[in-house]
């Protein structure tokens, strides 16, 4: 089934660690996308890839970083210097310059 | 002027009645304005998405409304059910930036009573 995979669901995160959120599609889209979900706010993009070996930042992308060495992956790492990374994550891919975004299931990340 | 706002921010119908949410935006480049609908947990689905070229769009008991003099538009779920109790999320974008990022409303929770 083609779609886009999230893993993992939960991730719990220590003060002062960084973590790598993984996403993973076989949609053949070229554009990916990350966005972040608070309660009451919706979802904020924090950066976009819309080809591999380029992404740009989004609206939120303080604290975070990625990577797109490969058309079908998309990881973001929350680093430590993210001051308020509980939240839950939500990876999305569409085809180049297109409309319909196609979203995997999240990880809730929860920092103890 | 990139943002898109949405309202209610949550909303109870009865089964059979009408949902209506509503969004307005400021950017004038927008030209696609999906819904997405989302369950709790799950990411989030689209549901029905409109173009500023037709003041409207139907898809069985969903249908989009679209003003583009007031900068509007809204869902219609009509005959609500149960099942379609979820948060609802209006978006939009423009094909120019050749990006395919979407803007979010703050999202709507919508319960529909038995």
């Amino acid at each position: 089934d083609g779609g886009i995979t999230q893993s993992p669901k939960y991730l719990f995160r220590k003060e002062g660690q960084n973590v790598t959120l993984s996403c993973e599609q076989n949609l053949n889209h070229d554009a990916m996308y990350w966005y972040r979900q608070d309660p009451g706010q919706g979802l904020r993009l924090i950066y976009y890839s819309q080809i591999v070996n380029d992404f740009q930042k989004g609206d939120i992308a303080e604290g975070y970083s990625v990577s797109r060495e490969k058309k079908e992956s998309f990881p973001l790492t929350v680093t430590s210097a993210q001051k308020n990374p509980t939240a839950f994550y939500l990876c999305a891919s569409s085809y180049a310059g297109g409309t319909e975004a196609f979203f995997g299931q999240g990880t809730r990340l929860t920092v103890v | 002027q990139q943002q898109v706002k949405q309202s209610p921010q949550s909303l109870i119908v009865q089964k059979g009645g009408i949902s209506i949410i509503n969004c307005a935006y400021e950017n004038t480049a927008f030209d696609y304005f999906p819904w997405y609908q989302q369950f709790p947990g799950k990411g989030p689905a689209l549901l029905i998405a409109i173009r500023p070229d037709v003041s409207e769009k139907k898809e069985g008991r969903f249908t989009i409304s679209f003003n583009k003099s007031a900068k509007q538009f809204s869902l219609h779920i009509m005959d609500s059910q149960p099942g379609d109790s979820a948060t609802y999320f209006c978006a939009a974008s423009h094909g120019s930036s050749n990006t395919g990022k979407l803007i979010f409303g703050q999202g709507t929770t919508l319960q529909v009573k038995p």
